[in-house]
């Protein structure tokens, strides 16, 4: 079963950081994109970024870009988000997704800004 | 960047009816879109790609259709448990990008 697990959301203060995890299981997680997904409270979904495989390419929402730092570690399963320079429209739950149409989600993980 | 955009916003629905959502591209995405499912609390569910493959487990009465620019998915025989926001999202160029959702209600 596929399953992935996210962690790292907190209550951060604007300008602060972060670092979000997202644990992957139950598939060849070498193979596959890995994206963030976002949804701010009350909102739609709004795609953040994307690594490939290898982990050298990469793609971001321009909202987001040199703020934030998607990357992975193959050996471990797992995709990271760095999140710098927080402002408080970054206030949203953050989500794990696999692929460039994300055909399995984490539970998702909150991110609030606000001092 | 690919603007997707769905229409209605609210569809409201009897049981047993069909509904069509609809979703528009700015430009040309071949058929490289997906629908997805979110109901409150949860998180999305993969629906559809390639605008017309159903993803695994999902019922035969959810059906994607169009390509270019203008694509639907139809509900047929709606069932209470298809109250749910539904996304469509292009992956033919980056940014990826959703539409805003359609709601759907049953009434």
């Amino acid at each position: 079963e596929v399953q992935l697990v996210e962690s790292g959301g907190d209550l951060v203060q604007p300008g602060g950081s972060l670092r979000l995890s997202c644990a992957a299981s139950g598939f060849n997680f070498t193979r596959y994109w890995m994206s963030w997904v976002r949804q701010a409270p009350g909102k739609g979904l709004e795609w953040v970024a994307i690594v490939n495989q290898d982990g050298r390419e990469k793609y971001y929402v321009d909202s987001v870009k040199g703020r934030f730092t998607i990357s992975r570690d193959n050996a471990k399963n797992s995709l990271f988000l760095q999140v710098d320079r927080l402002r408080a429209e970054d206030t949203a739950v953050y989500y794990c997704a696999r692929g460039v149409f994300f055909d399995h989600w984490g539970q998702g993980n909150v991110v609030t800004v606000s001092s | 960047e690919i603007v997707m955009t769905q229409s209605p916003a609210t569809l409201s629905v009897s049981p047993g009816e069909s509904a069509t959502l609809s979703c528009r591209a700015s430009q040309s995405i071949d058929t490289n879109l997906a629908w997805y499912q979110q109901r409150p609390g949860q998180a999305p569910r993969f629906f559809i790609f390639g605008a017309s493959t159903r993803a695994t487990g999902i019922p035969a009465r959810f059906s994607g259709g169009g390509s270019g620019t203008e694509f639907t998915l139809t509900i047929s025989s709606l069932q209470s448990e298809d109250s749910a926001v539904y996304y469509c999202q292009q992956y033919n160029k980056w940014p990826l990008t959703f539409g805003g959702g359609t709601k759907v209600e049953i009434k």
